[in-house]
Formats: structure tokens, C-alpha cells, sequence
């Protein structure tokens, strides 16, 4: 059960923002949100997190609404290597589940020329 | 700064066969994931270690078995392969209770024939 819902594809011109929406609507109060991405099969890397707040580095910045049931992923200004898949993960935290992450199917993003 | 290491990269077992897959890591994390991925999805998790000398299931757990042997390593063994456990496995790593990111490794892609 990966708790979050997310489009399966969009598409994105080179220069231009990509913004990735992600739906949570059962995240829990202590509950963090991730995002990873996956280019071409290799190991997913880790992009953002957050909790409440808005944030932003190198790489991206991540809206969450106030009510945290839903989150924006914006990569300011896509480039070709951008092109991978995006996972929105809610984490799981606490007893037995300590830091486990739940994977859905993610976006496929594409940054065409 | 190798951070995550898998071996083997590639193997091809006949049904039946067993194989171990390796992991390691150099970051001294206190928490190891094994992940599996098949075509299409997104990442479902088999087994993951909260720390050393322990092991916990994931999700897909069934027709495997794990050894947490100390900090930095953490093995992922099938006993009798099947073809239904063609697939890419991941390994990552993380520390529990702080909110960072995961570190995955490169993949093992795994075929059964």
C-alpha cells in the first residue's frame, strides 16, 4: 500500500518548470514526504523531503499544502537528463516500520527538446 | 565515497539454483532495505534490517531469506530460485529517526530460467 496516488506520465519542454503532483490524503501527522527519482533502471536517487514547510535545494523545491494531503514536486528549469521516473513517498516512521518507504508506480517524466 | 555496493551486477540461475546477493555499505548506517523492482513497477519490499542482528519482512518476503553478518553488510539469499523472482534487486541503506534519504546501490538484475 503505497499511500500516495500520482499521475503516470507527463511530459515537459527543455527550460521550462516541471511540476509533479502527488496526492497523500492518509498521511499521518509525524509522517514525512520524499521524492526520488529513477532514471533508466538504476538505483533511485533521493531528491527532497519535508514535513510542513516548504523546501527547496539544489536540485528541486517541494510545495505541500497546508492540509499535507497533497504535494507538488517543481523542477525549475528541466533538462534532457531530467527524464526519469518520479516517486512521491510518504515514510513510514516509528515501532516495526521504523523508515521503511513504500514505492507506487511513480511518474514517468518526459523533457522533450 | 563508494556509498552502496551490489555484487553481482548480472546473473542468469537455472530454476532451482540458489545464489546469494551481496551488499555493502560505507556510511555507517544503521538500517539496510532489500528491494525488488520488476518491469513496469515500482519498488516492493522484501526484507530490510533496523540495525545489526536484526531482520524484519517486507511486503514480498516468500522465497527468501536475509543476513544482516554486521554493519555494513547485508545479504539477500534464494534458496530454490523460481522464475516469478526474475528481477532487479535493490539494496539501500539509511539511518532511522533522523528524516534523510536513502542511498540505493546499482541493482543485481536477476534472470531465472
Amino acid at each position: 500500500d503505497a499511500k500516495t496516488t500520482q499521475p503516470p506520465s507527463m511530459d515537459c519542454a527543455e527550460g521550462r518548470a516541471a511540476n509533479l503532483p502527488c496526492n497523500h490524503s492518509t498521511i499521518s501527522g509525524n509522517e514525512y514526504v520524499y521524492w526520488y527519482r529513477q532514471i533508466h533502471s538504476q538505483g533511485p536517487q533521493y531528491i527532497i523531503h519535508g514535513l510542513k514547510n516548504n523546501e527547496t535545494n539544489e536540485m528541486a523545491s517541494l510545495i505541500i499544502t497546508e492540509d499535507r494531503k497533497s504535494s507538488t514536486l517543481i523542477l525549475p528549469h528541466a533538462t534532457l537528463r531530467d527524464t526519469a521516473v518520479y516517486y512521491c513517498i510518504v515514510r513510514v516512521d516509528g515501532g516495526s516500520t521504523l523508515g521503511r518507504l513504500y514505492f507506487g508506480r511513480g511518474t514517468q517524466l518526459t523533457v522533450w527538446p | 565515497n563508494a556509498g552502496v555496493t551490489q555484487t553481482p551486477k548480472f546473473q542468469v540461475l537455472k530454476t532451482g539454483q540458489s545464489m546469494t546477493l551481496q551488499c555493502a555499505q560505507d556510511m555507517n548506517h544503521n538500517s539496510m532495505y532489500w528491494y525488488r523492482q520488476d518491469p513496469g513497477m515500482g519498488l516492493r519490499l522484501i526484507y530490510y534490517s533496523a540495525s545489526e542482528g536484526t531482520t524484519d519482512k517486507g511486503e514480498v518476503p516468500n522465497g527468501y531469506n536475509v543476513s544482516r553478518l554486521n554493519k555494513r553488510e547485508f545479504s539477500l539469499r534464494l534458496e530454490s530460485a523460481a522464475p516469478s523472482q526474475t528481477s532487479v534487486y535493490f539494496c539501500a541503506s539509511s539511518d532511522p529517526g533522523t528524516p534523510i534519504g536513502y542511498t540505493f546501490g546499482s541493482g543485481t538484475r536477476l534472470t531465472v530460467v
